[in-house]
């Protein structure tokens, strides 16, 4: 069964540093990674998917790497800001069928 | 373009009060997921679905039934609520699981008195 884990659990940082989230996965056999944001008492936004061919992903200060030798995953978050306070979580696919999820990171901006 | 709705938002049942959890998905979308959100547990899949008229238990399925007879919707059901039973409930679609993009709708907050 594939296992995902996050370090750290939470982060509180102040305002305009770049951070690193990691996520780790037991199953290397995967056909992609995907990160997510969930803000307090709403759902998972979709921030980025990459596909296992590909090493990084971008997307506006984010970026996402992806080792799946060594099944792990990092998040990273350039000149972060009071908005990007929330819960990122990745997600891996188990066996074809469905998504595992870690449990989270809480990171904390702070002005 | 409303993607994965969720009905209703918000519940509170009385124990061994039954209940659907309806949710909707406009994209096609083949898989279709329910997950629950506890603190500390973090997502645990319930049930899911690869396409019309299939269902499969996931980590946590028991209390729960599910339905997919239409493709762009998938059920949940509580026969008798329990108290263990109060949780966020987030519907979720995709495609498949290979490269594509799983999206979730907003949650339904379901307390069991």
């Amino acid at each position: 069964k594939q296992e995902v884990t996050q370090i750290p659990a939470a982060l509180s940082v102040p305002e305009g540093e770049n951070l690193v989230l990691n996520c780790s996965f037991t199953d290397s056999a995967i056909y992609n990674l995907q990160w997510f944001r969930q803000d307090p008492g709403k759902g998972l936004t979709s921030l980025l998917l990459i596909q296992s061919s590909q090493r990084e992903q971008t997307s506006g200060r984010l970026n996402a790497s992806l080792d799946k030798s060594s099944g792990r995953s990092t998040l990273y978050i350039a000149a972060s800001q009071p908005g990007d306070s929330a819960t990122y979580l990745c997600a891996v696919p188990n066996y074809g069928q469905n998504f595992v999820f870690g449990p989270g990171t809480r990171l904390s901006v702070l002005p | 373009n409303a993607g994965v709705t969720q009905t209703p938002k918000f519940r509170v049942l009385k124990t061994g009060q039954s209940m659907t959890l309806l949710c909707a998905q406009d994209m096609n979308h083949e898989y279709m997921y329910w997950y629950r959100q506890d603190p500390g547990m973090g997502l645990r899949l319930i049930h899911y679905s690869v396409g019309e008229g299939t269902t499969a238990k996931g980590e946590v399925p028991d209390g729960y039934n599910v339905s997919r007879l239409k493709k762009q919707n998938f059920l949940l059901g509580l026969e008798s609520a329990a108290p263990s039973q109060t949780s966020v409930y987030f519907c979720a679609s995709s495609q498949g699981t290979a490269n594509t993009e799983a999206f979730f709708g907003q949650g339904t907050r379901l307390t069991v008195v």
